[in-house]
């Protein structure tokens, strides 16, 4: 089955404990994107990838990290959490190629940090 | 920032009725998605209208898109108690697939 997985689905840290939320897709996509979710704020890309070895900021890149070594994985990395980055965090694959389009959303991760 | 906004925030409505969202955006787009999201899951793509079309059909779902007033609207017909969920618009800019702007939602409720 074609998916996007993001692990943990729910997580509560402490403020300045660093973590990492994976992700990992099976559809050979080129490009994947991190959002975070917030109420009244729809949803806001952290950072995105095009391609191995190939990221960029998004709209909210502070205070996260990313990387893409490979490319069905592209892990979210927060090095000092703060309570501000408690949300709900989803990560994305697409492609466009020829006039087709994809795009597929993980399950989402719910982060705290106290 | 936003590029989408959609109106209105909230809707309530009676199982069997209509329901009719609409999405302003601010900048040139090359498509617009509409996205459906249950409480605190992920995001299902509904559907999907290029700059260049004026409106889509998919089962009950249509959308329309009128690039001269920078909006769309997603329109459900005959809803059903599991139309209940959160609806986005999403505007993606430079047709490449990787990176979408996506408004604040809708929350549909469809009373059974």
């Amino acid at each position: 089955e074609a998916q996007v997985t993001q692990n943990p689905r729910y997580l509560i840290t402490v403020t300045g404990k660093k973590l990492t939320v994976t992700c990992s897709q099976n559809m050979n996509h080129e490009y994947m994107s991190w959002y975070r979710q917030d109420p009244g704020l729809g949803l806001r890309q952290i950072y995105y990838s095009m391609n191995v070895e190939v990221t960029d900021k998004g709209d909210v890149p502070e205070g996260y990290k990313v990387s893409r070594k490979e490319k069905r994985n592209f892990p979210l990395i927060l090095e000092s959490p703060s309570p501000n980055q408690t949300s709900l965090y989803f990560c994305a694959s697409s492609f466009w190629r020829q006039g087709l389009y994809g795009y597929t959303f993980g399950s989402g991760t719910r982060l705290t940090v106290v | 920032s936003q590029q989408g906004e959609e109106d209105p925030q909230a809707l309530s409505i009676q199982e069997g009725e209509n329901a009719t969202m609409n999405c302003s955006y601010k900048t040139s787009i090359n498509n617009l998605q509409w996205y459906r999201q249950n409480s605190g899951r992920g995001l299902v793509h509904l559907i999907l209208i290029r700059s260049n079309e004026r409106e889509k059909h998919s089962g009950r779902l249509r959308v329309t898109l009128d690039t001269s007033k920078k909006s769309s609207s997603l329109l459900i017909t005959a809803s059903r108690a599991a139309d209940t969920a959160s609806y986005f618009c999403a505007t993606d800019a430079n047709n490449a697939g990787n990176m979408l702007t996506f408004g604040g939602g809708t929350r549909l409720m469809v009373k059974p």
